[in-house]
């Protein structure tokens, strides 16, 4: 009931395409979802989050959509770039509790120039 | 956001032997926590470290192999005890306020 499953595990994307990586939760009591993003050698860097009162966060090219009675969330890359070739980190957390969060196993995300 | 520094950013160790590897914070957090990142891997956590109080660990994870200190709000240590081959990974700390975890650099360990 702790897992986060990410799909897909990687993903070849062309230049100004859109890429769509897809996360999805059991424990309903989980009421933040953050994205990180990770270049080789790098910490995992906060992306973009989202909590279950919205079914939509934009900042910029990035977007994530959250669908509550499904249980999912998913993170959009508009325009996707070759600077954006990183590997992402979906997660789950309960902030009420521990705050400790659970990771999904990464998506590697490659922008083909 | 936090600004985390790790010492040593990398290490290559002796089976048997014991590295610490050691985070500071540039301003006091409540929270901080001890991350492993196998090779190619996603993160699991260690442990929280408890200012003040013994960390709690994860399953699978004891204090005699990772112990961890954190004496004040803006520094804490994670020791690999007893290093073997299998505890090649990189290392992270990250600090928390009540929603987000801000990572550091990490410290990418290997053991020979």
């Amino acid at each position: 009931q702790q897992q986060v499953k990410q799909s897909p595990q990687s993903l070849i994307v062309q230049k100004g395409g859109i890429s769509i990586i897809n996360c999805a939760y059991e424990n309903t009591a989980f009421d933040y979802f953050p994205w990180y993003q990770q270049f080789p050698g790098k910490g995992p860097a906060l992306l973009i989050a989202i909590r279950p009162d919205v079914s939509e966060k934009k900042e910029g090219r990035f977007t994530i959509s959250f669908n509550k009675s499904a249980k999912q969330f998913s993170l959009h890359i508009m325009d996707s770039q070759p600077g954006d070739s990183a590997t992402y980190f979906c997660a789950a957390s309960m902030t009420s509790g521990t705050y400790k969060y659970i990771f999904g196993t990464g998506t590697r995300l490659k922008v083909l120039a | 956001s936090a600004v985390i520094s790790q010492k040593p950013s990398r290490d290559i160790c002796q089976r048997g032997t014991s590295l610490t590897i050691q985070c500071q914070v540039d301003s006091q957090v409540t929270m901080m926590f001890w991350y492993r990142q196998q090779p190619g891997q996603s993160l699991t956590l260690i442990a929280t470290a408890n200012q003040g109080s013994e960390a709690t660990y994860e399953s699978g994870f004891v204090i005699d192999k990772f112990p961890i200190s954190r004496p004040n709000l803006t520094f804490s240590t994670l020791t690999v005890s007893n290093m073997s081959p299998e505890d090649s990974s990189i290392y992270l700390c990250s600090v928390g306020t009540t929603d987000t975890q801000y990572f550091g650099p990490g410290t990418r360990l290997t053991v020979l």
